[in-house]
C-alpha cells in the first residue's frame, strides 16, 4: 500500500508570494492533518480535515487555509509570505478521526521564505 | 494549555551506552504516542501506552506510562547508530481533538 505523498519535497518563494502544498493521504484514510515543524518547537497543529470537512483548527493565523477533496486529497495554501513561514510542513492521513489513532505521515514539504 | 516537556531536548552518545528521554506534563492524558523521525522523513509510530503504569517492549526499547497519566519515558538500552533520530511525544486526551506534541529529543548515536 502506498504510503501518504507530499508534493512539492522542497520549495523556494520569496516574502509575501502565497504557496500551495499538496497531499495524498494513504488510500481508504479519511483523516487528513497538517503541521508546521520548526527546530525546537516540535509539531505545531494546523487544520485537520475529515470527509471535507474542516474538523479543527490550530493556533494559525487565517493566512493558513486548506481544504479537502472528495478523494480525500488535500491541500494547504499560504498567502503573503512572511520569512517566519519557513518550515517543514508535515502532512498526516489517519484511518477514523479519533485522535488517538495513528497517524502516518508524509516526507514533508521543505518550505523556505526569502 | 495542555503542553507535553520533553527532556533531554539532544543527546549524543557512544554504540553500547543506555539511556532515558523524557516526556512531562502536568495534564492528563488518555493516551500517549511516541514517535521517531529521521531527516528527510516524517515522524514514524514506535508504539502507543494507553493505562497508566503501563509498561511496553519494542527490542531494546523500553515506553513506560506514569502512574497517574501524565508522563512517559523511553528507556533504550545497548543504543545503536540505526537509534538515532528525533524522538517525539504525543498526547491525545478527551478534552482535545488533536494530539499535544512535544517538542522532541534529539538523539545521536555515535559508532
Amino acid at each position: 500500500k502506498a504510503g501518504v505523498t507530499q508534493t512539492p519535497r522542497y520549495l523556494i518563494k520569496t516574502r509575501g508570494q502565497q504557496v500551495t502544498l499538496s497531499c495524498s493521504p494513504i488510500s481508504g484514510h479519511r483523516s487528513v492533518s497538517w503541521y508546521q515543524q520548526t527546530p525546537g518547537q516540535g509539531l505545531q497543529f494546523l487544520f485537520e480535515y475529515f470527509s471535507e470537512t474542516q474538523r479543527n483548527k490550530g493556533n494559525f493565523p487565517g493566512r493558513f487555509s486548506g481544504r479537502q477533496f472528495s478523494n480525500s486529497r488535500s491541500e494547504m495554501n499560504v498567502s503573503t509570505l512572511e520569512l517566519g513561514d519557513s518550515a517543514l510542513y508535515l502532512c498526516a492521513s489517519s484511518l477514523v478521526r479519533e485522535v488517538e489513532n495513528e497517524q502516518f505521515f508524509g516526507p514533508g514539504t521543505r518550505l523556505t521564505v526569502l | 494549555t495542555q503542553l507535553l516537556e520533553q527532556s533531554p531536548q539532544f543527546l549524543s552518545i557512544q554504540e553500547g551506552e543506555n539511556l532515558t528521554v523524557y516526556c512531562n506534563s502536568s495534564s492528563v492524558f488518555s493516551s500517549l504516542q511516541w514517535y521517531r523521525q529521521e531527516p528527510g522523513e516524517g515522524p514514524v509510530l514506535l508504539v502507543t501506552v494507553v493505562t497508566g503504569g503501563e509498561v511496553k517492549k519494542l527490542k531494546r526499547l523500553t515506553f513506560q506510562f506514569g502512574d497517574a497519566r501524565k508522563d512517559s519515558s523511553l528507556h533504550i538500552t545497548a543504543a545503536q547508530p540505526g537509534d538515532t533520530g528525533l524522538y517525539l511525544c504525543a498526547g491525545a486526551s478527551d478534552s482535545n481533538y488533536q494530539l499535544i506534541w512535544g517538542a522532541g529529543t534529539k538523539l545521536i548515536i555515535k559508532p
